[in-house]
């Protein structure tokens, strides 16, 4: 099984519409993350959490809305999806200050039509 | 702004040719400097971390180079494969809140038989 569970790994949804990415961890780190990633250019951070009681917005968080329900599992919404919403996104966990154990999981491409 | 920038942008060699790309950043003050491997509809795969204090590291035919004076990093590719074929990316962890990553926007690289 793999370490960062994503889903769904592909998902078409109409604008307006809200919708919902999971991500569950077995690594048992603390800390997690929701990235964006669009052609040509880097990852950029949505949102982060340290821990179950921590939520803080990233670079582009305009949109986008995090549910942290357990050490384990960080939900990333979109309250009503536009078309420029349309990326990849990925779920990441880290271990700690360093973050040398950062894992990502596979990616949920999203289409917003 | 903390910015990482790669160089080139997409590369094609033939199977069994060695390659090199590079990575600057503007990262201050430095933590450590990743390369990723980013198969298509995948998640990044951690290749190599290097700290301040490296200068090189190497895991198997992937030979990462660091110089913290210009801010300059390569990754070197030797005996390419087909499997090689992905997206390499850079990313930069500062001495910031968190140590959040910068990352480049990446190196897309096909291997060609």
């Amino acid at each position: 099984d793999a370490d960062v569970t994503q889903t769904p790994r592909n998902r078409i949804t109409k604008t307006g519409k809200r919708i919902m990415l999971e991500c569950s961890q077995t690594k048992g780190h603390d800390r997690m993350y929701w990235y964006r990633q669009d052609p040509g250019l880097g990852l950029r951070l949505i949102y982060y959490s340290f821990d179950v009681k921590d939520i803080n917005k990233g670079e582009i968080s305009d949109g986008y809305s995090v549910s942290r329900q357990a050490q384990a599992k960080f939900s990333l919404s979109l309250e009503s999806a536009i078309p420029n919403q349309t990326a990849l996104y990925f779920c990441a966990t880290s271990d700690g200050e360093q973050g040398y154990g950062y894992t990502f999981g596979s990616g949920t491409r999203l289409t917003v039509v | 702004k903390n910015q990482v920038e790669q160089s080139p942008q997409s590369l094609i060699i033939l199977e069994g040719k060695n390659c090199t790309l590079q990575c600057n950043y503007t990262v201050s003050p430095f933590s450590n400097l990743r390369w990723y491997k980013q198969d298509t509809g995948r998640g990044p795969v951690s290749l190599t971390i290097m700290t301040f204090s490296e200068n090189t590291k190497s895991n198997g035919r992937y030979t990462a180079t660091l110089d913290a004076d210009t801010k300059q990093s390569s990754l070197h590719i030797t005996a390419s494969q087909l499997s090689d074929s992905a997206s390499y990316i850079c990313v930069v962890s500062g001495w910031n809140a968190g140590n959040m990553l910068t990352f480049g926007g990446g190196t897309r690289l096909m291997v060609k038989p």
